[in-house]
């Protein structure tokens, strides 16, 4: 069953912790994309990739860091310089970077501070 | 930078009212267009796109949404709601000729449909 698998489901973080929220697909897509989702806000770009090893920072990167090596996965790692990071976190592919193609999402990992 | 203004934060509606819902973005140049939705407990999913041609786009579930240039705008559409729509609804844009190419969203339009 092919999708985008997001883990874990629920994080908690305490102060001055880092973080990593798990994302892979076995879509077989070359781009990835993480959003923040807050309520009445929308979704926030924080990093995308077009291609493996290569990476873009969004709207709201910082205090946040991620890595692409391997096609099929995009970890997000929430630093402790990010002084807000209770959200929710949507992880998203798509076939292709050039942007209009359609994206496909995860179910999402809800972060919370301890 | 381009960026997307959703101007209905919470819309409630009755079975079989017709829908509209804003959508206007700011870019200068050629851009794609979409509505996205997540219904309760359930992925965000494309309900319609628009890249070129035809300003008006048909999508699942009997949704529309019109392009207006003129007025950066993709409203949607639907003339009959029913309370499986219950949902919300983000549109987002991506810039065509140059740019940027992660969509930008908008800051969503929850949908309450009343029996």
């Amino acid at each position: 069953d092919g999708g985008i698998t997001q883990s874990p489901k629920y994080l908690f973080r305490k102060e001055g912790q880092n973080v990593t929220l798990s994302c892979e697909q076995n879509l077989n897509h070359d781009a990835m994309y993480w959003y923040r989702q807050d309520p009445g806000q929308g979704l926030r770009l924080i990093y995308y990739s077009q291609i493996v090893n290569d990476f873009q920072k969004g709207d709201i990167a910082e205090g946040y860091s991620v890595s692409r090596e391997k096609k099929e996965s995009f970890p997000l790692t929430v630093t402790s310089a990010q002084k807000n990071p209770t959200a929710f976190y949507l992880c998203a592919s798509s076939r292709t970077g050039g942007g209009n193609e359609k994206l496909f999402f995860g179910s999402g990992t809800q972060l919370s501070v301890l | 930078a381009q960026s997307v203004s959703q101007h209905n934060h919470h819309v409630i509606l009755s079975e079989a009212a017709s829908l509209e819902l804003g959508c206007n973005y700011s870019y200068g140049g050629t851009v794609n267009l979409f509505w996205y939705v997540q219904y309760p407990g359930q992925h965000l999913q494309l309900l319609l796109k628009y890249f070129s041609g035809d300003p008006l786009v048909k999508g699942i579930k009997g949704f529309e949404a019109e392009f207006i240039k003129s007025k950066f705008s993709f409203n949607l559409r639907k003339p009959s709601v029913q309370w499986s729509d219950t949902a919300e609804y983000f549109c987002a844009v991506t810039p065509a000729d140059t740019g940027r190419r992660a969509l930008t969203f908008g800051s969503g339009t929850r949908l309450q449909v009343q029996p």
